[in-house]
C-alpha cells in the first residue's frame, strides 16, 4: 500500500538559516506529490505540488521541493527561514484515486 | 470568493449528545473529504464523496456518518458523542484531476466531556 514517511518529528532551525524537510514515499508508479503547511489551529495550505515535468518545483513563500525518483523522495527546502515559517509541515501523495495519504508531519521551530 | 468553510470552529459537548459538523465549499468541487487529526499527529481519512449521493468510508474506521445531498455541502454527524471522539476534524474538497490539490477548511476542534 502507498505510504509517506517523514522521518523528522521536530526540526529546529535558526532564523536565516537554510531548511530541508525530508519526505519519502512508497508507490509503484509516479505519484502526485504535495507539501502542505499547517499553522496552529488552522487548516492545511498547499505549498507546492509535483505531478510531472521538471523535478524541481517552486512553491509559495519561497519554498521549493525536488522529486528524486531513484530515492523515492520529495524533500522540501527553503534557503532562508523566517520566524513566520514555524508550523507543521505535511508531505502527501495522491496515488490517482484522489485519496491523499499524509505523512506524520514535521514540526518546524525557528530560533532567533 | 471561492472557499471552503467549516462550522463550528470549536465545540465542547457532553457525552451522548448528537452533533453535526458542517462543511460547505463554493468552488463547485465534486470531491469532498473528512479527515481526523489528533494533536501533533497525521491526518486520517474517515469519509469521502465523489459527488451528490456518493459517500465512502475512508481508511480510518469512524463511528461518524456523512451525507452529500448537495454538491457544496458535506456534513458529518455523530449520533452519540463519546470522549474518544475528541479530535480535530478537517474538511477538504478537490476537482477530479489527479494532480489537483485538496483545499482544506480551517477545521473543527471537538471536545467531548
Amino acid at each position: 500500500a502507498q505510504s509517506v514517511t517523514q522521518p523528522d518529528i521536530h526540526i529546529t532551525v535558526s532564523e536565516g538559516a537554510s531548511l530541508e524537510l525530508r519526505c519519502n514515499y512508497s508507490y509503484g508508479a509516479t505519484p502526485y506529490l504535495f507539501w502542505y503547511v499547517q499553522s496552529p489551529g488552522q487548516g492545511l495550505q498547499l505549498l507546492l505540488k509535483y505531478f510531472s515535468g521538471d523535478t524541481l518545483v517552486q512553491g509559495i513563500k519561497g519554498f521549493e521541493a525536488e522529486f528524486k525518483r531513484s530515492q523515492s523522495s520529495f524533500n522540501l527546502r527553503k534557503p532562508s527561514v523566517h520566524w513566520s515559517d514555524a508550523a507543521e509541515y505535511f508531505c502527501a501523495v495522491n496515488t490517482g484515486f484522489q485519496k491523499l495519504v499524509f505523512g506524520t508531519g514535521t514540526r518546524l521551530l525557528v530560533s532567533p | 470568493e471561492a472557499d471552503i468553510y467549516q462550522t463550528p470552529r470549536y465545540l465542547v459537548i457532553g457525552t451522548g449528545k448528537k452533533i453535526t459538523l458542517e462543511c460547505s465549499q463554493t468552488m463547485g468541487h465534486d470531491k469532498m473529504y473528512w479527515y481526523q487529526q489528533d494533536p501533533g499527529m497525521e491526518l486520517h481519512l474517515i469519509h469521502y464523496s465523489y459527488g451528490v449521493n456518493s459517500t465512502e468510508k475512508g481508511d480510518l474506521s469512524s463511528e461518524s456518518t456523512v451525507s452529500r445531498i448537495r454538491t457544496e455541502h458535506f456534513p458529518l454527524t455523530l449520533e452519540s458523542a463519546r470522549p474518544s471522539h475528541t479530535s480535530q476534524y478537517l474538511c477538504a474538497s478537490s476537482t477530479w484531476e489527479g494532480e489537483a490539490e485538496a483545499f482544506f477548511g480551517q477545521g473543527t476542534r471537538l471536545t467531548v466531556v
